[in-house]
């Protein structure tokens, strides 16, 4: 099946670790997202990545970092330097003729 | 910039009522994309539909149906005959053009709906 993956869905993080959330498309999207909602909220973008080896940074990317070494993978990584990380984050791509994002299922982070 | 507004914090309706959703959106650019996407419990987001700016007919969608007004920048998105698998969090979504860089979807906070049985 085509799609998007998110693992794991739920992490806990113990306050000064790094950790890294997984997202996989096999949809050959050229462009991928992170985005982090809070609660009652709407979704921020955190980075994103148009092309193999490039990303740019979105609206709240401070503490966090990306890596878009395959066109399939756009890891994302929390690091200790991300004051308030606990939130849902989602992951979308879409191709380069159209302009619609599809997201993956998420990922639900927990600081304890 | 751009912004995306969903005055409706939450919405409670009983089955079989008709529902609308409302957004309002501001940006600059002449040529835009504005979505709405729902988000059920399970937390993924699904695509519902996605409206240029130069597109302003209606589309109905089976119980679905948007009204796209440039006039007064507004998306709204009725249900009719609701159903309790309706409840949901529904957001509308605003950017713009790819040849501008459409790299970004600005959402709106959301509207949490409630279909009671």
């Amino acid at each position: 099946d085509g799609g998007i993956t998110q693992s794991p869905k739920y992490l806990f993080r113990k306050e000064g670790q790094n950790v890294t959330l997984s997202c996989e498309q096999n949809l050959n999207h050229d462009a991928m997202y992170w985005y982090r909602q809070d609660p009652g909220q709407g979704l921020r973008l955190i980075y994103y990545s148009q092309i193999v080896n490039d990303f740019q940074k979105g609206d709240i990317a401070e503490g966090y970092s990306v890596s878009r070494e395959k066109k399939e993978s756009f890891p994302l990584t929390v690091t200790s330097a991300q004051k308030n990380p606990t939130a849902f984050y989602l992951c979308a791509s879409r191709t380069s003729e159209v302009n619609t994002q599809y997201f993956g299922p998420g990922t639900r982070l927990t600081v304890l | 910039a751009q912004k995306v507004t969903q005055a409706q914090t939450e919405i409670s309706v009983v089955e079989k009522e008709d529902v609308t959703l409302d957004c309002v959106y501001e940006t600059r650019d002449t040529t835009y994309y504005l979505f709405w996407y729902k988000q059920p419990p399970s937390g993924e987001l699904v695509f519902l539909i996605r409206r240029n700016s130069f597109d302003e007919q209606n589309e109905i969608s089976g119980r679905y149906s948007w009204n796209f007004q440039k006039s007064t920048s507004s998306f709204n998105f009725t249900i009719t005959a609701s159903q309790v698998v309706d409840s949901a969090v529904y957001f509308c979504a605003l950017s713009g053009s790819l040849i501008q860089g459409a790299q970004k979807l600005v959402f709106g906070q959301g509207t949490r709906l409630t279909i009671n049985p």
